[in-house]
Formats: structure tokens, sequence, C-alpha cells
């Protein structure tokens, strides 16, 4: 079973610190989602993920196939980034058909205070 | 250009009655999906859609049945709610690449509570 832990599970600290949230998933992936999920409830895809590094804006995502590890970095953090931040990933064991769909960690909840 | 809208946004019921979530993409995508989303737990996948008139179980669609109309509308109906049934159901859409992978968009949700 495709088992995405993220960490930390609720992160607070304060504007302009640099940020990191992690997740590891346990089998082979075709690509690798993080999203956001702001305080209203609206999930917005940041990054696709299915090698090396993506830059947007004050925003970084890594990910290592071969650890099966993905790091979120957020730079010269803002209040308004606070949301919850997660992880998900798309099985190979999917990529054929069938039941498609993410797997989802339980997300990192970020608290950015002024 | 809406992106993926959803119906009602709240909705309450009480145990036995039935109702159906709606869905509708702008997006011209092939793939459409329902999760829901309860305290504590990731997003799960109840159904999925990879096109018109094609239908596949995700992880936990028991108590769900889902119809996908036409390329735009993919529904959730629940036939007879139960309280296990509380939560938030999204409903997302992609366009699959070759390879495999996609991004997925996001409609606002539904919050429906079984009393």
């Amino acid at each position: 079973k495709n088992e995405v832990e993220q960490s930390p599970q609720n992160l607070t600290a304060q504007e302009g610190e640099f940020i990191t949230i992690n997740c590891s998933y346990s089998v082979g992936i075709s690509a690798l989602h993080w999203l956001q999920q702001h305080p209203g409830g609206g999930i917005v895809s940041l990054f696709m993920l299915s090698s090396g590094k993506k830059k947007h804006g004050r925003l970084i995502a890594t990910i290592n196939i071969q650890e099966k590890h993905s790091s979120l970095h957020i730079t010269a953090s803002h209040p308004r980034d606070s949301a919850v931040y997660i992880c998900a990933v798309r099985p190979l064991m999917y990529s054929g058909g069938g039941a498609d769909g993410l797997t989802f960690g339980k997300g990192t909840h970020l608290i950015i205070q002024p | 250009n809406a992106g993926v809208t959803q119906t009602p946004k709240f909705q309450v019921l009480k145990t036995g009655q039935s109702m159906t979530l709606q869905c509708a993409q702008d997006m011209n995508h092939n793939s459409m999906y329902w999760y829901r989303q309860d305290p504590g737990m990731g997003l799960r996948l109840i159904y999925y859609s990879a096109s018109e008139g094609t239908t596949d179980k995700g992880e936990v669609p028991n108590g769900y049945n889902v119809s996908r109309l036409n390329k735009r509308e993919f529904s959730l109906r629940l036939e007879s709610a139960a309280p296990s049934q509380t939560s938030v159901y999204f409903c997302a859409s992609s366009s699959r690449t070759s390879g495999g992978t996609d991004t997925q968009y996001f409609g606002p949700g539904t919050r429906l509570t079984v009393l």
C-alpha cells in the first residue's frame, strides 16, 4: 500500500524565515504534486515534478526519485503563505489505466506570523 | 473560464436521505475525479472517470454512485446518506499527457453534514 508521509504536521514561523516541508513516499511514482489549500478551503496545484527541481517565485520544489523524497521550500516567508501544503503522488501502477488518481499526504499546516 | 464548479457549497442531510453533488469543468479535460477530505486524513479518491461513459472505483467507493453525463459533467450520488459520509467533497479534473502525468484542477468543495 502506498503511503505518503509529510513532516512536520504543523509549523509556525516568523515572517521572513526559510521554510522547508518534507514528503516521503513508499512506491514508484510517475509524478509528485505539491498543492496548497487556503484557509477558505480551495485547493490549488503549485508544482508537478517527476525529477529535479522547479521554482516559481519564492517557492522551490525538489524531488529525489531514488530516495523517494521531495521537499517544498518557501523563501522569505510571508503571512499570506499561511495555508495547508499537501504532497500527493501518482503511483506508477496507475499510469496504465484503471482506478486512477493521486494518493495524498495528510498535509502540513503552516502559519507565518508577522 | 470558470474552471471547475461544484454545487451545492453546503448541504445538511438526515440519515437515509439521498442527494446528488454536481460538478462541471470547462477546460475540455478528459479525466475527472471525486475526492473526500476528512479531518486528520488526506484526500481520498472516491471515483474516477477517464472519459465520457467510463468510471472506475477509487479507494472509498462504498455508499456512492457516479455518472459521467458528458465530457463536462461528473456527478456524485449518495443514495442513502449515513453520518460516516459527513465530509468535504472535492471534484477535480485533469488533462492527461502521453506520459501519464497531469495537473489536477480542483473545485471549491461541498461541505456535507449528515445528521
